[in-house]
């Protein structure tokens, strides 16, 4: 079974610095994983995915995550956080199993950007 | 390309309704999903239909159902509407069903049950 777990469900930043945002899954597979990003009355857009490529991902908008087994996490992380990235930013998880390739999404991080 | 469509954007109807609604993919991608968003429960997946064969199904009653049509084209039927069916609904797509695959959003139908 695969689920996933964001470890705040607010994050509030200054502009300029740094942002992480938190996930760890559970996958009984090797698991594909990926972050969207949703602003207010949009839907979700892709900001980068895992596959079992390389470990470290680039996406969208200097966005990045690392994959790391040993801990099953796939933080996302940015060094500079701009306001337009304020926006809810799910992980989510698509494991091979059985009879099922469904995303599983996280609860949700909110992000906020203070000038 | 175009992205994900669905309509309508909106839709207000009364407990004991029921509603359709409808999502155009990405030009070529065959396979269409669909997840239902709320405040209490989050994004939650409903189904997934690939070349007009439903693959996957979720946890939901048997009042949601949807289908898809040979242009890949799918719909959503929620029978006997509660309130509790208020929610943003996405249609995703991808080109192929496989786990690896990035599933392209839609930008919602929101729901209200009164």
């Amino acid at each position: 079974a695969q689920s996933v777990t964001q470890l705040d469900s607010h994050v509030s930043v200054s502009e300029g610095t740094p942002v992480l945002l938190r996930c760890n899954y559970s996958s009984s597979y090797s698991p594909s994983l990926f972050w969207y990003v949703q602003h207010p009355n949009k839907g979700l857009q892709l900001l980068l995915k895992y596959t079992s490529a390389a470990t470290l991902v680039k996406g969208i908008n200097g966005f990045e995550a690392e994959f790391k087994k040993s801990e099953t996490s796939f933080h996302l992380t940015k060094p500079s956080a701009h306001m337009s990235d304020a926006a809810e930013y799910f992980c989510v998880v698509n494991d091979l199993d059985t009879g099922r390739r469904a995303l599983t999404f996280g609860s949700g991080t909110r992000l906020q950007v203070q000038p | 390309k175009a992205g994900v469509t669905q309509t309508p954007r909106y839709l207000i109807k009364t407990r004991g309704q029921q509603v359709t609604l409808s999502c155009s993919p990405i030009s070529g991608h065959r396979s269409v999903s669909w997840y239902q968003q709320t405040p209490g429960q989050g994004l939650q997946f409903l189904f997934e239909y690939f070349s007009e064969t439903q693959r996957n199904k979720g946890n939901f009653p048997g009042r949601f159902s949807g289908r898809q049509f040979s242009n890949s084209r799918s719909e959503m039927n929620v029978s006997t509407l509660e309130l509790g069916d208020s929610a943003l609904y996405l249609c995703a797509s991808s080109s192929l069903s496989a786990h690896t695959d990035t599933q392209y959003f839609g930008p919602g139908t929101r729901l209200t049950v009164l």
